[in-house]
């Protein structure tokens, strides 16, 4: 089957660094995607990552192990604008390139 | 480039009844995707269409069908409402090239249905 496990809520100061864990169990894997949606507007996309490593996009980056069912979002010198959710959302093989499977999302919270 | 639209934005329906929900692509996107996002849920795939075809599926019941017309545009439909149809169903497009790249689905505002 398929899972993906992601914390439900964190809270952050202004201006600190947080990390946004996400562990996936999927049959095959082509692709983790991550996305920001604030409340009662549309998921955006902010990261794609289909090979280990970090992939860099100015004050936001994301990693990925493969082998270790493993992805993190590092957003880096919060703003309050950043409070969302954050939703990871992985690609299997199977079922084409278009259907994504998503974790219940990480609802952050930034405090001044 | 006008984003993905999908209408109405708000629905109210009783038990019983169903719904057309409408979403128009990005132009030159030929992939709609349809999801449902509930609280307790999070956001679940409905299913995708290319090119007036459906191209993948979820795990949702038959009451829940769609379609692509030559256009791109499409519809989902939902019939004999259930109170746990309540939910936000949003839709995706991308270009559904079949790239093994990113192929980034970019998202419509959705629709909030809700089933009294």
């Amino acid at each position: 089957g398929q899972n993906i496990d992601q914390p439900t809520e964190m809270t952050a100061t202004e201006g600190a660094i947080v990390q946004i864990n996400c562990t996936y169990q999927t049959s095959g894997f082509n692709g983790l995607f991550w996305y920001q949606q604030h409340a009662g507007e549309a998921p955006t996309f902010l990261s794609y990552n289909v090979l280990d490593g970090l992939e860099e996009k100015g004050r936001f980056s994301s990693f990925l192990s493969r082998s270790k069912g493993y992805s993190y979002l590092l957003l880096k010198e919060l703003q309050m604008k950043d409070s969302a959710s954050y939703l990871c959302a992985v690609r299997g093989i199977t079922g084409g390139y278009n259907k994504l499977i998503f974790g219940a999302g990480t609802r952050l919270a930034v405090h001044p | 480039k006008a984003g993905v639209t999908q209408t109405p934005r708000y629905l109210i329906k009783t038990r019983g009844q169903q719904v057309t929900l409408s979403c128009s692509p990005i132009s030159g996107h030929r992939s709609v995707s349809w999801y449902q996002q509930t609280p307790g849920q999070g956001l679940q795939f409905l299913f995708e269409y290319f090119s007036e075809t459906q191209r993948n599926k979820g795990n949702f019941p038959g009451r829940f069908s769609g379609r692509q017309f030559s256009n791109s545009r499409s519809e989902m439909n939902v019939s004999t409402l259930e109170l746990g149809d309540s939910a936000l169903y949003l839709c995706a497009s991308s270009s559904g090239s079949g790239s093994r790249r990113n192929n980034e689905q970019f998202f419509g505002p959705g629709t909030r249905l809700t089933v009294l």
